[in-house]
């Protein structure tokens, strides 16, 4: 069965400071990985999203993200923390079903940046 | 990326009765889904919108209380029926446009928070 976990309900960090924001998964095949972001009551942000080529993925507000296929990792990364970056971050699979695709996503890792 | 809009944005609604939310995006899109978020939880999909045919649901959403349309390729509607203080939660309308521009790519729009009381 294809599923994302992400281990971290929480992570916190001092700003300026890099931040990683961990997923890992399990797909058959070769992943569709993604990474949203939700602020507070607001829709799910796309940030990123790995589906070939260079394992280094370049996203939005300065995100990225490195894909380990030997660790099925995914995870978020950021050089310098800023205090706005506090929010919810999703990571996702894509996974392919009965000639369909739907979209799997962990349970969420709340990010705080500390000023 | 796609715009999308939900309404309403928020309401609150007495258990037994109906409600009908909108998503509508600014350009013509394969796939649209409706999904179910408990504030500060993941994701749940409830259903995909098919255009011109009945929704596919996902295991523990039926079609009697989760009513779907989508009448054309920018338009859905989902309906949370018979509702009860369960059923608060966040509704999110999502898209995806397979093989155009916004291929391989799920957008969401800002949601629509329920409160049953």
């Amino acid at each position: 069965a294809q599923s994302v976990a992400q281990p971290e309900d929480q992570v916190n960090v001092a700003e300026g400071n890099p931040l990683t924001v961990k997923c890992t998964y399990s797909v058959s095949g070769n992943p569709y990985l993604f990474w949203y972001v939700q602020y507070p009551n607001r829709g799910l942000q796309f940030l990123l999203k790995y589906i070939t080529g260079d394992n280094l993925v370049k996203g939005s507000y300065g995100f990225e993200a490195e894909f380990n296929k030997s660790q099925t990792s995914f995870h978020l990364k950021k050089p310098s923390a800023l205090v706005s970056d506090s929010a919810l971050y999703f990571c996702a699979v894509r996974s392919r079903t009965s000639g369909t695709y739907k979209y799997i996503f962990g349970t969420g890792t709340r990010l705080k940046v500390l000023a | 990326s796609a715009v999308i809009s939900q309404k309403p944005s928020r309401d609150i609604c007495q258990r037994g009765t109906s409600l009908t939310i909108q998503c509508q995006v600014d350009s013509q899109v394969t796939m649209m889904f409706w999904y179910r978020q408990q504030p500060g939880q993941s994701l749940t999909l409830i259903a995909t919108a098919n255009q011109g045919s009945e929704a596919t649901y996902e295991s523990g959403f039926v079609i009697d209380k989760f009513p779907i349309s989508r009448p054309n390729l920018t338009f859905s509607t989902l309906t949370v029926s018979n509702m009860s203080p369960e059923d608060s939660s966040i509704y999110l309308c999502s898209v995806e446009d397979w093989g155009g521009a916004l291929t391989d790519t799920q957008y969401f729009g800002p949601g629509t928070r329920l409160t049953v009381l």
